[in-house]
């Protein structure tokens, strides 16, 4: 069975400084990995994914994320982060034969002015 | 704006009752996934649909049905409703059902809020 891990519930960081969100996975096979952004009362928002290729992925908004096969992450990075930022991320993955995504519980992004 | 519809955006109704929740996909898209989000759940995948057939079933309640219809348009039919399926729930659609393109993006709606009292 496939799964995600968000180890943070929630982060802090100031705006301006660099932000990371952390994911790991599990998975048979080669992962197809995603991560979406939920702001309030509003439905999941695509931000970039991984499926072959290029470990550092670059999405939208300035997001990119950096897939690590040996440790099994797949961990969300933004050089400077803005206020506007503040949401709830989620990771998805797919792989070993199943392709619905998984997704894991979530990650509170608080970016302070 | 994604381009998945889904009504309504909100719903207050009694223990025991019915509801429907609408979607429709984004144009082109064959495949519909309907999402559960809840606090104490996350986001759990309920049930997939691709070009009018079921493809693949997860942590959906027996109360719970879904059908999609030849426009591509799917319909979640939530009964017997209980306080405990108050959430939000999410359609998002694909263009395939994945098995031929595992890398496929779904894209959500902006969810049909479920409140029952």
């Amino acid at each position: 069975a496939q799964s995600v891990a968000q180890p943070e519930d929630q982060v802090n960081v100031a705006e301006g400084n660099p932000l990371t969100v952390k994911c790991t996975y599990s998975v048979s096979g080669n992962p197809y990995l995603f991560w979406y952004v939920q702001y309030p009362n509003r439905g999941l928002q695509f931000l970039l994914k991984y499926i072959t290729g290029d470990n550092l992925v670059k999405g939208s908004y300035g997001f990119e994320a950096e897939f690590n096969k040996s440790q099994t992450s797949f961990h969300l990075k933004k050089p400077s982060a803005l206020v506007s930022d503040s949401a709830l991320y989620f990771c998805a993955v797919k792989g070993g034969g199943s392709y619905i995504p998984t997704f894991g519980r979530g990650t509170s992004l608080i970016v302070h002015p | 704006d994604s381009g998945v519809t889904q009504t309504p955006k909100h719903l207050i109704t009694a223990t025991g009752q019915r509801v429907t929740l609408r979607c429709s996909p984004r144009s082109g898209d064959l495949s519909v996934y309907w999402y559960q989000q809840s606090l104490d759940q996350g986001l759990q995948f309920l049930i997939q649909y691709y070009n009018g057939e079921e493809r693949a079933k997860g942590n959906i309640l027996e109360r719970f049905s879904a059908q999609q219809f030849p426009d591509l348009h799917s319909e979640l039919n939530l009964s017997s409703l209980e306080l405990g399926d108050s959430a939000l729930y999410f359609c998002a659609s694909s263009v395939e059902a994945g098995q031929g393109a595992p890398g496929n993006t779904i894209y959500f709606g902006e969810g049909s809020w479920l409140t029952v009292v």
